[in-house]
């Protein structure tokens, strides 16, 4: 049983240019979240998502970020026009309910952008 | 409010008990989490505990809660050098879950 995949795991932009970052979650898990570790910091909340549904984006800059999880497909975060300040890790995780039975969040292994 | 908070550093030497302190906020939290995170790699779920427990046991891992203070810690008993990595301490909202900024624990020989 797949774990939750993400991909590319290391991307490397220039300012101005668009991140893509792709979340596949665990089998049977139809609840998606964003994470965003900066350097030396905690995980911040980025975005909650269930297939095709934004359920809370409060945690994501109004401009440039966007998320999406299509019916088909993997979720996407899509970073336009980066900033050096964008350089992070992007965690994505899954779960197979809103409440879950223990909430348990379960982790991919990351993507790491650097934009130059 | 959503605001956990843990020291950021903790060095041990190997074979001895590693204790790392969490406080956090939100006192409707209903699950409190240790992750772990080794170098270059994701999170992954360490143990729980339900807010209606104070002590939780699981092999090396000890997790007490005192609700009243909101303050959550984590023991490792006999500490080896597998157990260097970052620990993030985490409470569940309603539907998300909030970090501290980890604490990264050095295992010294």
């Amino acid at each position: 049983n797949a774990g939750v995949m993400q991909n590319p795991r290391h991307l490397v932009r220039r300012r101005g240019q668009e991140a893509r970052l792709r979340c596949s979650p665990m089998k049977g898990h139809s609840h998606v979240y964003w994470y965003r570790q900066l350097p030396e910091e905690g995980l911040k909340f980025m975005v909650y998502l269930q297939k095709e549904n934004i359920i809370d984006e409060s945690g994501m800059p109004k401009e440039r970020f966007s998320a999406e999880f299509p019916k088909e497909g993997p979720s996407i975060l899509r970073i336009q026009q980066v900033v050096r300040g964008d350089s992070a890790a992007y965690f994505c995780a899954s779960s197979p309910f809103r409440q879950g039975d223990t909430g348990e969040l379960f982790f991919g292994e990351g993507s790491r952008l650097t934009v130059l | 409010g959503e605001d956990v908070e843990q020291s950021l550093f903790l060095s041990v030497r190997e074979g001895d008990s590693s204790v790392i302190n969490c406080t956090y906020t939100d006192s409707s939290s209903t699950y409190l989490y240790w992750y772990k995170q080794e170098p270059g790699a994701g999170l992954q779920l360490l143990t729980y505990i339900f807010s209606n427990m104070d002590m939780k046991q699981d092999q090396r891992l000890t997790v007490l809660l005192n609700k009243k203070d909101k303050h959550l810690s984590l023991r490792i008993a006999d500490t080896q050098t597998g157990d260097s990595a970052i620990y993030f301490c985490a409470e569940k909202g309603d539907y998300k879950l909030s970090f501290g900024a980890g604490t990264t624990v050095t295992v010294r020989a």
